[in-house]
């Protein structure tokens, strides 16, 4: 099993619709958590983070840990075409640990 | 500012030749990361360097490949013999600090690498 799992996809949804990314891991010590985004032929850019379990919103962007679950989230409210990307979640155990990554979704909002 | 940059940005190369891959991360970022991604195997990380030391080189998947930097700035990732599995985007990225939990990690564009 790997560390991190993520819905593999690809993903496709009409403008305006709420979309879910979700991500579960094995490792008990990850406690910083992020998601990234990728556009094509571009290298990841973090989106957000957090550090606890419970709700963080950004604009349209609401990142959700549950660590009794295992279990991260990443909601998109009011999806946009310009949102089409790959969102790769990622994980981090502690200051001197390597970021784990989820494998990635590629998510394509239709106008 | 400028972002990370990395060179080449496609990188076409027969089996069994020598490539090196070139990154030049932001001004002052004292950590400087390699990644490997390939098509459904998401990022792998390859070797982490804080400053000219490789605390981490646990990713690197085999000792065809290697990775220095100097200075404390730009850092090659070369692969010795390449093979058809290492044809992958490679990307590098740098962080301000390395050592802390909420280090950001900024990312370049890639290498693609395509061994025929």
């Amino acid at each position: 099993q790997k560390e991190v799992e993520q819905d593999p996809g690809p993903l496709s949804v009409p403008e305006g619709a709420i979309v879910s990314l979700n991500c579960t891991y094995s490792n008990s010590a990850f406690q910083y958590f992020m998601w990234y985004r990728q556009y094509s032929r571009k290298g990841p850019e973090l989106l957000m983070y957090t550090y606890s379990s419970g709700n963080k919103e950004d604009g349209r962007f609401t990142a959700q840990v549950d660590k009794s679950s295992k279990y991260i989230s990443l909601f998109i409210r009011d999806s946009q075409p310009s949102d089409s990307a790959t969102y790769l979640c990622a994980m981090r155990a502690g200051a001197n640990s390597k970021l784990t990554f989820g494998k990635g979704i590629t998510l394509s909002v239709r106008p | 500012g400028a972002g990370v940059s990395q060179s080449p940005s496609n990188k076409v190369t027969e089996k069994g030749k020598d490539v090196e891959l070139r990154c030049d991360p932001i001004s002052g970022h004292t950590a400087l990361y390699w990644y490997r991604q390939s098509l459904g195997q998401g990022l792998e990380f390859l070797i982490y360097f804080q400053g000219n030391s490789a605390p981490d080189k646990s990713g690197l998947p085999s000792d065809r490949f290697s990775a220095e930097r100097t200075g404390g700035s730009v850092s090659t990732l070369t692969i010795q013999r390449t093979q058809q599995e290492d044809s992958a985007v490679y990307l590098c990225a740098s962080s301000l600090y390395g050592l802390q939990l909420t280090d950001t990690q900024y990312f370049g564009p890639g290498t693609r690498l395509t061994v025929l």
